[in-house]
This record gives structure tokens, sequence and C-alpha cells, in this order.
């Protein structure tokens, strides 16, 4: 089955410990990227990836770090979390290249920062 | 930078009414996708329906349509027979049509309730 895999599906956590959320996906997709959804915001990208060895940064990178050492993984690293970074986080992937519409979405994960 | 606007925060609809979900969007691009994603409780992202610019016809999903008017930029969503497994949060998406990084942007979103 196609799909992307996010771990944790939820996770607790306080000020200051680092934390990785992975992602995974089985569908040999160029293109990987972070959303966080925050009420009244909608999604908005952190990160993405369009291959192996190339990151950049989205709309609010800012407190996240990503690598992309493997086609199919893309996790999502907090290295100091901080209260604002509280939220629900997708990782999506989609095929490279423009004519190519949908992107795949993770099941989300919840992150609370205390 | 493109912008969408979804200008209803939360909309109800009977059982078995239609009921339709406005979306807006800015951009001065010619070629790009949109689309309405449905996220249920499970907070799953499910992609409802697609539309390519480029093509005038108005995509149909079995209950879901849209109503496409490329020059009013507006992109609005028709659920008819509404079903009580519809009720969700509907999110409006629109995305360039280019190789790089074309991230979705996505409207804040409409919460619809269905009422049996």
């Amino acid at each position: 089955e196609a799909q992307v895999t996010q771990n944790p599906r939820y996770l607790i956590t306080v000020t200051g410990k680092k934390l990785t959320v992975t992602c995974s996906q089985n569908m040999n997709h160029e293109y990987m990227s972070w959303y966080r959804q925050d009420p009244g915001l909608g999604l908005r990208q952190i990160y993405y990836s369009m291959n192996v060895e190339v990151t950049d940064k989205g709309d609010v990178p800012e407190g996240y770090k990503v690598s992309r050492k493997e086609k199919r993984n893309f996790p999502l690293i907090l290295e100091s979390p901080s209260p604002n970074q509280t939220s629900l986080y997708f990782c999506a992937s989609r095929m490279a290249g423009a004519n190519t519409g949908e992107l795949f979405f993770g099941e989300g994960s919840r992150l609370t920062v205390l | 930078a493109q912008t969408v606007t979804q200008s209803q925060p939360e909309m109800s609809v009977q059982e078995a009414e239609t009921v339709t979900l406005s979306c807006t969007y800015d951009t001065s691009e010619s070629d790009y996708y949109l689309f309405w994603y449905k996220q249920p409780p499970s907070r799953q992202m499910i992609l409802v329906i697609r539309q390519e610019a480029y093509k005038q016809q108005n995509a149909t999903e079995n209950r879901f349509s849209v109503n496409f008017q490329k020059a009013a930029k507006s992109f609005s969503l028709k659920i008819s027979d509404s079903q009580l497994g519809d009720a969700a949060m509907y999110f409006c998406a629109y995305r360039t049509l280019n190789s790089g990084n074309t991230p979705l942007v996505f409207g804040k979103g409409t919460r619809l309730s269905v009422i049996a």
C-alpha cells in the first residue's frame, strides 16, 4: 500500500529536549515536505526536499532542521523545542516535476511542548 | 505571493442536502492546480478533488463537484446529498505548475457540520 508514515503520532515533551519526528514514504517520490497546522492558520510549509541531499527552507523554518540522506526518509528535527512549536505536523511527498499534482500526506504528528 | 482565502470558517448542512464551500485565490500565474482536501477528526488529509487550471470543464468526483471560475479566481466545492461522514474540516489549496518547489498554499479551512 502506498503511504507516508510518520512517527510518533503523539508526543509530549519539555522545552529544550531535542526530538525527531520521522517520515518515510514507499512511493519512490523525489519531493518531500513538512507542514505544520495551527488553528486559524491552515497549513504552512516548514522545509522541503527536491531529492536526496537537496533541502531548503519553506515559509516557517525557524527552530527546525531536516535531512535527506535517503530518498524514502525525511526526518524533522527540533534541536531545542519551545512551546510555540506545539502544533500538528504533516509530512508529505509527491513525484518531482511540474505535472504531478497530488501531494500525499502522512497521518500527522501531534506535538506538545511544555 | 499566492494566497488562498476561505471566507466561511464554519458551515452546516442537513443530511441529504447540498452545500457549497467557497474559495478564492490570488495569483499572477496562468497554469496551476487547485485542490480541495478533507480533514476528518482522524486528522488525515484526504484529497477530495483537483482541478487543472487549463481545463475548462469543472472536475467532479461522485457527490463532489467544483465550480471553477478562472477569471474570477474562484474555486467553490459543492457537496451533494450530504452524509454524516462528510463532517470535517475542508481546505482549499493552490499549487503553481512548475518543476521547482511548488508548495501547496492552503486556505485557513472551513469546518463543515452535517446535521442528521
